[in-house]
């Protein structure tokens, strides 16, 4: 079965700062990994996916992720945090499949706060 | 616009009046699902749809219930609401494979 974990329920940064985000995910077959980003009072947007070409991937907002196979983990990242960055992250992960039914499993998420 | 639209935003009701809350996408979309969302226990899967007439429990069904009878509709039905399911729900669609899932704006159940 899949899952995901996220480590650290609440990280605080300040202005400036590095962002990293912690997932971890277990899957029997290779994955494909997302990170989503909520704003307050908002659904879900997506930051970047991992599909199997790059192990380095590039999002939005000046986010990326690795994928490293040999710890299973998918990190997210940012060099310099902004104020706008404030909100709670999710990762998730589906198994790659020709079936259309396989689940979307998510993190239980990292809520992000940016001090000045 | 590509989006996925939830009806309501917002729900108060009380214990035992059935509801629905409405889901719409028009992407084309093949699969589509449900989640609740609580605190520190992040999005949870309650129903998801492979296509119309095709659908299948998530981790946390009892309560619920879902049909798909048209490929962009797939809405969710408490037939009896209890205060446990108070939460945040989203409906979700995307294609299969590794294309990412678009969200609705969520609907806020209060069930008192």
């Amino acid at each position: 079965a899949q899952s995901v974990t996220q480590l650290g329920s609440h990280v605080s940064v300040s202005e400036g700062a590095l962002v990293l985000l912690r997932c971890n995910y277990s899957s029997s077959v290779p994955p494909y990994l997302f990170w989503y980003v909520q704003y307050p009072n908002q659904g879900l947007q997506l930051l970047l996916k991992y599909t199997s070409a790059a192990t380095l991937v590039k999002g939005i907002n000046g986010f990326e992720a690795e994928f490293k196979k040999s710890e299973t983990s998918f990190h997210l990242t940012k060099p310099s945090a902004h104020m706008s960055d404030a909100a709670e992250y999710f990762c998730a992960v589906t198994r790659r499949s020709n079936q259309a039914g396989t689940a979307l499993i998510f993190g239980k998420g990292t809520t992000l706060s940016v001090s000045s | 616009e590509a989006q996925v639209t939830q009806n309501p935003r917002y729900l108060i009701t009380v214990t035992g009046k059935k509801l629905t809350v409405t889901c719409s996408q028009n992407m084309n979309h093949e699969y589509m699902s449900w989640y609740r969302q609580d605190p520190g226990l992040g999005l949870r899967q309650i129903y998801y749809s492979m296509n119309v007439e095709v659908t299948d429990k998530g981790d946390v069904p009892e309560g619920y219930k879902v049909s798909r009878k048209e490929k962009r509709n797939f809405p969710l039905i408490l037939e009896s609401p209890s205060p446990n399911q108070t939460s945040l729900y989203f409906c979700a669609s995307r294609r299969p494979g590794g294309h990412e899932a678009f969200f609705g704006q969520g609907t806020r159940l209060t069930v008192v």
